[in-house]
């Protein structure tokens, strides 16, 4: 059984440059949730979606932050433009509904130079 | 809104010796109840869950939790660690109507020492 998958698992980047993250959920999993995890803030959730549609954006740091799912096999978190303090791993987690086990993926790590 | 307070954020202990780590919940509603364990450079496993039923819950690598609905407290507990055992813990809340995401503590980073 193939678990989250993301990609890439580092990304290095200078400030300024587009960065953008990808997750496959598990297969038949409705729900989808991005998360950023650093030392000073912990593990925030950023966004969810259901059945492709954005549910909750609430999390979102700033409007640099977007994500998408075109479709229920792949989800994208874009940073335009990336700065140094948006540093962290970032993870994405599936689960059949938002209040039941969510399973994760291994996470991006992010520097931002 | 539900929240979760993990008092310890670091727990060294001896390996062999018992563990605890503490989680207290506030919720207006009834809840799940979970357990993660993320080790370095991974993302967060599920360790044990409380749904509904018997109150002390068995999950993987020998880690028990008991839900106290009274004390709102859902405690992680282990009768003797291993040096594997070091990781972050995270304990985890959502509305038992399933419609709302869990929302995670801060973690506790237990650290076994040889």
């Amino acid at each position: 059984d193939a678990g989250v998958i993301q990609s890439p698992r580092h990304e290095v980047t200078e400030m300024g440059q587009e960065v953008t993250l990808r997750c496959k959920p598990i297969s038949g999993h409705d729900y989808l949730f991005w998360y950023r995890q650093t030392m000073m803030r912990g593990l925030e959730l950023l966004i969810y979606f259901n059945n492709n549609v954005p549910i909750d954006d609430s999390g979102m740091p700033e409007d640099r932050f977007s994500a998408k799912m075109p479709n229920a096999s792949f989800s994208t978190l874009k940073i335009q433009p990336s700065e140094p303090r948006d540093s962290a791993v970032y993870f994405c987690a599936s689960s059949l509904e938002p209040g039941q086990p969510q399973h994760f993926g291994d996470g991006t790590r992010l520097s931002i130079l | 809104a539900q929240s979760v307070t993990q008092l310890d954020s670091q727990v060294p202990v001896f390996e062999e010796a018992p563990v605890e780590l503490r989680c207290n919940y506030s919720s207006s509603v009834s809840v799940y109840l979970f357990w993660y364990v993320q080790y370095p450079n991974q993302g967060l496993q599920l360790l044990l869950k409380y749904l509904s039923g018997s109150t002390l819950v068995k999950g993987i690598n020998g880690f028990e939790a008991e839900f106290n609905k009274s004390q709102t407290s859902f405690h992680l507990r282990k009768p003797s660690v291993h040096i594997s055992d070091t990781a972050e813990y995270f304990c985890a809340v959502s509305r038992s109507s399933g419609n709302t995401p869990l929302v995670f503590g801060k973690g506790t980073r237990l650290s076994v020492i040889a």
